[in-house]
């Protein structure tokens, strides 16, 4: 079945450090990818998103490549801040016959000091 | 705020007993997602349903059961509790059947089970 693997946390990082979380993926179809973000005490909100290989999401200074050769989509920052501290989930969506859901990753948490 | 609501935000109750979860979807969603998050387990998706029918369902078990109504909010009722149980629950809701990939998420229900 489809599946997603993140590294395990937590991530420890001083603020302005460069950050990478990876995510690798296991899918039948052809998923598009996704990266939700979780702040203490709030619900999982979308970060970015790619639909297809070789596409970058891009937010808030955070990236991600979909690259189907080596079925990742690890997500990177170059300069984290304090206020980055959550807990980043990777996921797929693929497409059944009628319907899709979406697949996590078991989350990777991110503490980021000043 | 993403505009899904969940009630109660807190429970406490005992092995045994039963409960009921309710989400209300943002405004002109029609789509409805729960989701189980546990330490050990990650954000496991539970079940979907669409304009009141239900669409996909993951990994939830038999004493578990949903529905959706006709003014689309959705309750999760969780019978014979046990310990394992505990954990936070969550309600997403999308547009339609997930074609952008975007889910929006409550900031979950924690059930505690003594």
């Amino acid at each position: 079945g489809d599946s997603v693997t993140q590294m395990e946390g937590p991530v420890t990082l001083s603020e302005e450090a460069f950050l990478t979380i990876n995510c690798t993926y296991t899918a039948t179809g052809y998923p598009s990818l996704f990266w939700y973000v979780q702040y203490p005490g709030e619900g999982l909100q979308l970060l970015l998103k790619a639909t297809k290989a070789d596409d970058k999401g891009s937010n808030k200074g955070f990236e991600a490549t979909y690259r189907k050769e080596t079925t990742s989509f690890h997500l990177e920052k170059g300069s984290v801040q304090v206020s980055d501290s959550a807990v980043y989930f990777c996921a797929l969506r693929v497409l059944n016959s009628g319907y899709s859901t979406l697949t996590f990753g078991k989350g990777t948490m991110l503490l980021v000091s000043p | 705020d993403s505009g899904v609501t969940q009630t109660p935000k807190h429970l406490i109750t005992a092995t045994g007993q039963r409960v009921t979860l309710r989400c209300s979807p943002r405004s002109g969603d029609l789509s409805v997602y729960w989701y189980q998050q546990s330490l050990d387990q990650g954000l496991q998706f539970l079940i979907q349903y669409y304009n009141g029918e239900e669409r996909a369902k993951g990994n939830i078990l038999e004493r578990f059961s949903a529905q959706q109504f006709p003014d689309l909010h959705s309750e999760l009722n969780l019978s014979s509790l046990e310990l394992g149980d505990s954990a936070l629950y969550f309600c997403a809701s999308s547009s339609g059947l997930l074609n952008t990939g975007e889910l929006f998420f409550g900031e979950g229900s924690r059930l505690t089970v003594l």
